[in-house]
């Protein structure tokens, strides 16, 4: 069975940073690409970003509202994807899921981030 | 890139049928799969159905999906519905560099 969990969500100022993580189970880890997804308690889902399986390139690609300030990445040997956020923002304060790409997409539960002063 | 449009809401009493509709603004909806999700309040979304009409096996027949090429649309239809189907409904597919669009969701009330 697929299995996504993330860590990391906590509370932070504006401009630190965090690093959240998704460690994933069930399938090939190595050959899926991955997505970090992000929804505001009561509003809708908002893609951040997604990586690519290294076999593809392992590249990322990241919505606008994010770009040059986080970055996505993943480490196959131990099955986990990763979520870095830097020059936080209030506007950054969300649930963030990671989720597989294509397919059957699989999201895991999501981990909650709050930037505040 | 393109944006995919959804109604704000819908509402539908328990057994009707309701279709929730996803309009792509430039570009074919034939162009990329799209795939529905649903996301119970509270919980984490699920992939409803994928590549426009596939549909994972735990997922009851209820749901469908297709496109219709001619309003440039995807459609989600659900029969039958159940009181437990009060959820919201997102719609979303990929860019030419593979990058995911999400349409802004669709809360569907079973009253």
């Amino acid at each position: 069975e697929v299995h996504l969990v993330e860590s990391g969500g906590g509370s932070v100022k504006p401009g630190e940073s965090l690093s959240l993580s998704c460690f994933a189970s069930g399938f090939t880890f190595a050959d899926t690409w991955m997505s970090w997804f992000r929804q505001v308690p009561g509003k809708g889902l908002e893609w951040v970003g997604r990586i690519k399986s290294k076999d593809n390139g392992g590249t990322a690609d990241y919505a606008a509202p994010v770009k040059g300030r986080f970055t996505i990445s993943r480490d196959d040997s131990k099955n986990t994807l990763y979520l870095q956020m830097d020059s936080l923002k209030a506007a950054d304060s969300a649930l963030y899921y990671c989720a597989t790409v294509a397919g059957i997409a699989t999201w895991g539960q999501g981990t909650l981030v709050t930037v505040s002063s | 890139n393109f944006l995919l449009t959804q109604p704000h809401s819908v509402s539908e009493s328990p057994g009707k049928t309701v279709t929730i509709s996803c309009t792509r603004n430039n570009g074919s909806i034939a162009s990329n799969y799209v795939q529905w999700s649903q996301q119970r309040p509270g919980s984490a979304p699920t992939t409803l159905i994928y590549e426009d009409n596939e549909r994972p096996s735990e997922v009851p027949r209820r749901f469908s999906g297709s496109i219709d090429p001619s309003s440039n649309s995807a459609s989600l239809t659900i029969t039958g519905l159940k009181t437990e189907d009060d959820a919201d409904y997102y719609c979303q597919s990929f860019d030419d560099d593979n990058r995911e669009v999400l349409g802004g969701g669709t809360k569907l009330t079973v009253l």
